[in-house]
């Protein structure tokens, strides 16, 4: 199976929006709702920020949001703060009980 | 709160098998929502899932590492492990565990991750 495609970075300043894409196919992003969304900063465990596409553990703040058109995926962070700055990977259900995953951005808040 | 902490080896010798062990801890993994999985992240590329296993056994394995991926588990001591065999400096990457919630098809959460090195 083919890698979801993520641009390496992105960047806004505080109180900034931004759009992060993950970009698949219709037999994975496109073909089910079930894409994540992770936050990883440096030397810690990648932190689930959303699920199905669209929900939010508890816990994560509602600036954090996800959203899906055809084959690619969204992550919006809303009121960028400073400790928003972390790599982002998206992961979508792939069908045949697998999972893929995205290569990663790297979110820098200015 | 749950955790999940990764250990063994963090060099392996070129043509030999790359042993890991996750332990959960703050819950247990006998649970039938849940499975259990391994994923690796090689330097400058994608994340890359490897494989899942339930509290009874099942496995599911990434079809391109399918021939040389075993994952077991041991409840009794909360555990679950991987072997990948026949290791090149491909297989040189960090290597995480997490829970693997199959109903909402998501990863959480995820063990600090323990970096393999393949060297002679």
């Amino acid at each position: 199976q083919s890698a979801l495609t993520q641009p390496p970075s992105a960047s806004g300043s505080p109180g900034q929006s931004v759009t992060i894409s993950c970009t698949g196919t219709s037999s994975d992003v496109g073909g089910y709702n079930y894409v994540s969304w992770f936050q990883q900063h440096p030397g810690k465990a990648p932190k689930l920020m959303i699920y199905v596409v669209t929900k939010r553990p508890s816990g994560v703040p509602d600036r954090f949001s996800g959203s899906k058109s055809g084959n690619t995926a969204s992550l919006t962070v809303s009121g960028l703060q400073a400790e928003d700055e972390a790599e982002y990977y998206c992961s979508s259900y792939a069908g045949s009980n697998n999972w893929v995953f995205g290569g990663g951005t790297k979110l820098t808040v200015l | 709160q749950l955790q999940l902490q990764e250990s063994g080896p963090g060099l392996v010798k070129p043509s030999e098998t790359l042993s890991l062990t996750c332990t959960v801890s703050g819950g247990s993994i006998s649970s039938s929502t849940y499975y259990w999985g391994w994923i690796r992240q090689p330097p400058g590329k994608e994340m890359e899932w490897i494989g899942s296993i339930s509290y009874s056994g099942s496995t599911y394995y990434n079809p391109s590492l399918k021939s040389r991926v075993t994952i077991s588990v041991e409840t009794s001591k909360n555990q679950f492990s991987l072997k990948l065999s026949s290791v090149t400096a491909a297989d040189t990457t960090v290597y995480y565990c997490a829970r693997h919630d199959r109903w909402q098809q998501t990863f959480d959460p995820w063990g600090q991750g323990t970096l393999v090195t393949v060297s002679s």
